[in-house]
């Protein structure tokens, strides 16, 4: 069975300090994983998608993350966090290979950007 | 930028009672979804539709629940006679068919139901 696991809950950083979100995943083959994101009264929108390309993925507003697979981790890295990132950020990782669009999501990590 | 638009934003209801929760996805997107997230846990996977058929649905997803697209622009999922245990987020989200196939969904601020 596929899974993720978001190892924090809640991360708090300085505006302009380094963020780190972090993702493990487990699956018995290789892998779609996904980043979320959900700003307060807002929908989900898709940050990056891993799908067996490069290993490094870029995704919007600066945010990227990088698949490894000997660690089955995919973790969330921007290089300067901005107060407008404050929001909850979901792993995620698509069930098989199939197009039913069936997401198993982690518990979410709150990122909290302080001034 | 096109988007998925979900009514009502919030609903209150008495348990027993029946709710639908509409929602329009984008206008080119064939394939269509509801999500929903219990307060304080994870978001899950209820049902995904595509053809006007149900293709996929979690063991959540029972007898009473059901979807439908009446006519082709709305997307709705019903609940028949609401629990106190479906009061949650219920996020909609439509993709079309290459973006489908990598997992990626376009998803609706949510329509919170609150059953008292």
């Amino acid at each position: 069975a596929q899974s993720v696991t978001q190892l924090d809950s809640h991360v708090s950083v300085s505006e302009g300090t380094p963020v780190l979100l972090r993702c493990n995943y487990s699956s018995s083959y290789s892998p779609s994983l996904f980043w979320y994101v959900q700003h307060p009264n807002k929908g989900l929108q898709l940050l990056l998608k891993y799908t067996s390309a490069a290993t490094l993925v870029k995704g919007i507003n600066g945010f990227e993350a990088e698949f490894k697979k000997s660690e089955t981790s995919f973790h969330l890295t921007k290089p300067s966090a901005h107060m407008s990132d404050a929001a909850e950020y979901f792993c995620v990782v698509r069930v098989g290979s199939s197009n039913t669009g069936k997401l198993i999501f982690g518990q979410g990590t709150t990122l909290q950007v302080k001034p | 930028e096109p988007e998925v638009t979900q009514t009502p934003s919030h609903q209150v209801t008495q348990m027993g009672q029946e709710v639908i929760l509409r929602c329009v996805p984008i206008s080119n997107h064939l394939y269509f979804y509801w999500y929903r997230q219990i307060l304080g846990q994870k978001v899950e996977f209820l049902v995904s539709f595509y053809n006007n058929e149900i293709s996929e649905k979690s063991e959540i997803f029972d007898d009473q629940f059901s979807v439908e697209r009446p006519d082709g622009s709305n997307f709705t999922l019903k609940i028949r006679s609401t629990k106190l245990e479906d009061s949650a987020m219920y996020f909609c989200a439509s993709s079309s068919s290459g973006r489908a196939l990598t997992g990626e969904l376009f998803f609706g601020e949510g329509s919170r139901l609150t059953v008292l």
